[in-house]
C-alpha cells in the first residue's frame, strides 16, 4: 500500500477554505485516493474518493494532479464543527481490501 | 451510507477479565469486517481482517490468542480481549464492507482496564 504524508496539524477560522495536501509518491496504477474525517471518540467517516483530476461532492472537493503523486482535500467555508482529524488513504478500490491509516491532519477551526 | 454499530460504546473492566465487543452491520451483509485499535492522539492501527465463516487474519504483532475474533454471520463480528490488562486500554473500532466498494466504520468502543 502506498505510504502517505500529510501535515500534522492546521489551524483555520470559520468561513475560510481549508486545503490539506497529501503526498503519495508511490501510488500504484490501480490505487484510489480516499479521505476520511474523524471526530474525537468516533469512528472515521468517509468524505470523498477520487482517481484523477477533480471530484466534488456536497462537503468537499478533491484535486488530483496528472501525476497523481499528491492530492488536495478542499473544505469550503469551514465551521467549528469541521474541527477533526482528516486522513488521506491510498489503495485499491475493492471494499474487501484493508485500509492503512497514516498520521492524519488535525484541523482546528477557530471562531 | 450503510450503518455499522458497536456494542458496548464503552466498558470498564478489571485486569485479568475478558471483554467482548460486538460489531454489527445493520442494513447490509458484511462479507469482510476489520478491527482497528486507536490509542490517544494516534492513528488507527489495523489489528485483523475477518471474513464470514473463516478464521481471521491478524496483522503482525497482534496476538491472535489474546484478541479473539469471530465472524459467524454476515452481520456480526465479535472481538474478545482475553485476560485484559491496563495496556489494552484503547479505542477499538470496527469497519465492514459488503458488495459495494466502500468500508463503513462503527462508532468505536472505549475500553478501560483498571
Amino acid at each position: 500500500l502506498a505510504k502517505t504524508t500529510q501535515p500534522i496539524s492546521m489551524d483555520s477560522y470559520e468561513g475560510q477554505e481549508v486545503n490539506i495536501t497529501c503526498s503519495h509518491n508511490n501510488i500504484a496504477t490501480n490505487d484510489y485516493i480516499t479521505w476520511y474525517q474523524q471526530f474525537p471518540s468516533q469512528g472515521p467517516r468517509f468524505i470523498i474518493q477520487g482517481y484523477k483530476t477533480k471530484v466534488t461532492n456536497e462537503v468537499a472537493s478533491l484535486f488530483i494532479p496528472a501525476d497523481r503523486k499528491s492530492s488536495t482535500l478542499s473544505l469550503p467555508r469551514v465551521s467549528l464543527s469541521d474541527t477533526a482529524v482528516y486522513y488521506c488513504l491510498v489503495g485499491p478500490k475493492a471494499a474487501g481490501n484493508k485500509l492503512t491509516f497514516g498520521g492524519g491532519t488535525r484541523v482546528l477551526v477557530k471562531p | 451510507g450503510a450503518v455499522v454499530s458497536q456494542h458496548p460504546s464503552r466498558v470498564i473492566c478489571k485486569s485479568g477479565t475478558s471483554v467482548k465487543i460486538e460489531c454489527r452491520s445493520l442494513d447490509f451483509q458484511a462479507t469482510t469486517m476489520f478491527w482497528y485499535r486507536q490509542f490517544p492522539k494516534q492513528s488507527l492501527m489495523l489489528m485483523a481482517t475477518s471474513n464470514e465463516g473463516s478464521k481471521a487474519t491478524y496483522e503482525q504483532g497482534v496476538e491472535k490468542d489474546k484478541f479473539l475474533i469471530n465472524h459467524a454471520s454476515l452481520t456480526l463480528s465479535t472481538l474478545t480481549v482475553t485476560s485484559a490488562h491496563p495496556e489494552d486500554s484503547s479505542f477499538y473500532i470496527c469497519s465492514a464492507s459488503g458488495m459495494a466498494d466502500e468500508q463503513f466504520f462503527g462508532p468505536g468502543t472505549r475500553l478501560t482496564v483498571l
